[in-house]
């Protein structure tokens, strides 16, 4: 079993379209996480989620709404997409104590193309 | 900034050679985390070391880390090819864990 799954793996589609990737994780941990990696590699956190509820909103602009039905779920649905936004989106999991965090479990990316 | 600084950004060597990397950063931290990620994959976790230890073993690879420069390495012994990906150091610091760009390994047999 996959202990962190996102779908889809691939997403390509036209700038101003609505697109969400979804995530779900096995491991009972209670934090999840989404990552956006840029073409140059750099990895820059987006949001956590601790028992569904938001610890971290990284400056994301508000066309990024994640939504977490359970500590099982994270999901990320983009409005309006725009060109800057293509990218690969990482979903991770962590079991975290006292606010330090454990080892990060990481989906295999999706990776987003804006046309 | 909070987010851990890969140096260098490539490193080529051939099997049997050690990779040094480094990493830098410039918050307080509680531990600081070592992942690699192959191309086209998600990360893997590696190594985490507590922010009251000094080294690291696992396997062939040995970390460091160095609280009063705020830095941290990654040693790997004997590559392989095998090794060939990007590794990523990841500082956390009070609840964030924040990556920077990776330094990219090659190893050519």
């Amino acid at each position: 079993d996959t202990a962190v799954s996102q779908t889809p793996k691939y997403l390509v589609t036209q700038m101003g379209n609505d697109k969400s990737i979804k995530c779900e994780q096995n491991l009972g941990h209670d934090t999840m996480y989404w990552y956006k990696q840029d073409s140059k590699k750099f990895l820059k956190i987006m949001f956590s989620y601790n028992n569904k509820e938001l610890i971290i909103n990284e400056t994301v602009p508000n066309r990024f709404s994640p939504k977490s039905p359970d500590k099982a779920h994270l999901n990320l649905h983009i409005n309006s997409l725009e060109l800057g936004d293509s990218a690969v989106y990482f979903c991770a999991s962590s079991q975290t104590s006292g606010g330090a965090h454990g080892e990060l479990f990481f989906g295999e990316g999706s990776r987003l193309t804006v046309l | 900034s909070q987010q851990g600084e890969e140096d260098p950004q490539a490193l080529s060597i051939q099997e049997g050679e050690n990779a040094t990397m480094n990493c830098s950063y410039k918050t307080s931290i509680n531990n600081l985390q070592w992942y690699r990620q192959n191309s086209g994959r998600g990360l893997v976790h590696l190594i985490l070391i507590r922010s009251n230890e000094r080294e690291k073993h696992s396997g062939r690879l040995r970390v460091t880390l160095d609280t009063s420069k705020k830095s941290s390495s990654l040693l790997i012994t004997a590559s392989r090819a095998a090794d060939t990906a990007s590794y990523f150091c990841a500082p956390d610091s009070w609840g964030k864990l924040q990556f920077g760009a990776g330094t990219q390994v090659v190893v050519t047999p």
